[in-house]
């Protein structure tokens, strides 16, 4: 199994341009987890999906931040306008038990607004 | 919800033993304790999971004692290859992650 995908691995943008983060989960995983991670806050939750269904998106800092999951093998985290605050490491992680007992994370796309 | 607490930092030597406490005195009937590793520039990687009493695996050890409000992971002999950031998970609805432990492990 290649584990979890995430792509692109690095990105980097200037201000105010569109920003879209891409993340192919483990086959047959029915939980789908995106991850803010800086220096500042830590580790943090953005949204969660269940079944390609979000669950709770109550991390989701504000609306320039928009999460999808059309299917069960691919989602995206698209950030419109991006700001320089946006900048960290966003991980995707993918669970095969809903309540989130064991996470496998992606290697991250480390994003930097200019 | 959850709330776990742990230490910031530690430091270790290489050969010896660590142990890293995870404090979660709000833990619900149906959770479970999960603990993770995070390398720089890597995502987190689970380590060991458990319910209560003692779990062993070929990385780790994790103790839990019977009122479960805390537990800790336990890593023997450790190497410079240890050092990372540990994560004392609960599983609950929505994963709380934390700022973990940082652990040094020095030669």
């Amino acid at each position: 199994d290649a584990g979890v995908i995430q792509s692109p691995r690095h990105e980097v943008t200037e201000m105010g341009q569109e920003v879209t983060l891409r993340c192919k989960p483990i086959s047959g995983h029915n939980s789908l987890f995106w991850y803010r991670q800086t220096m500042m806050r830590g580790l943090e939750l953005l949204i969660y999906f269940n079944n390609n269904v979000p669950i709770d998106d109550s991390g989701m800092p504000e609306d320039r931040f928009s999460a999808k999951m059309p299917n069960a093998s691919f989602s995206t985290l698209k950030i419109q306008p991006s700001e320089p605050r946006d900048s960290a490491v966003y991980f995707c992680a993918s669970s095969p038990d809903s309540l989130a007992g064991k996470q496998f994370f992606g290697p991250g796309t480390r994003l930097t607004v200019l | 919800l959850a709330k776990t607490t742990q230490p910031i930092s530690m430091d270790s030597y290489e050969g010896q033993e660590v142990n890293i406490t995870c404090s979660h005195n709000n833990i619900a009937t149906n959770d479970y304790i999960t603990w993770y590793q995070q390398f720089p520039s890597q995502g987190p990687r689970f380590i060991i999971q458990g319910y209560k009493t003692k779990v062993t695996n070929e990385v780790a050890s994790l103790f839990i004692p019977a009122d479960r409000k805390s537990s800790t992971l336990s890593l023997p002999r450790v190497s410079l290859s240890d050092t990372a950031v540990y994560y004392c998970l609960v599983r609950s609805y929505i994963p709380t992650f934390g700022r973990g432990t940082s652990l040094i492990v020095h030669p």
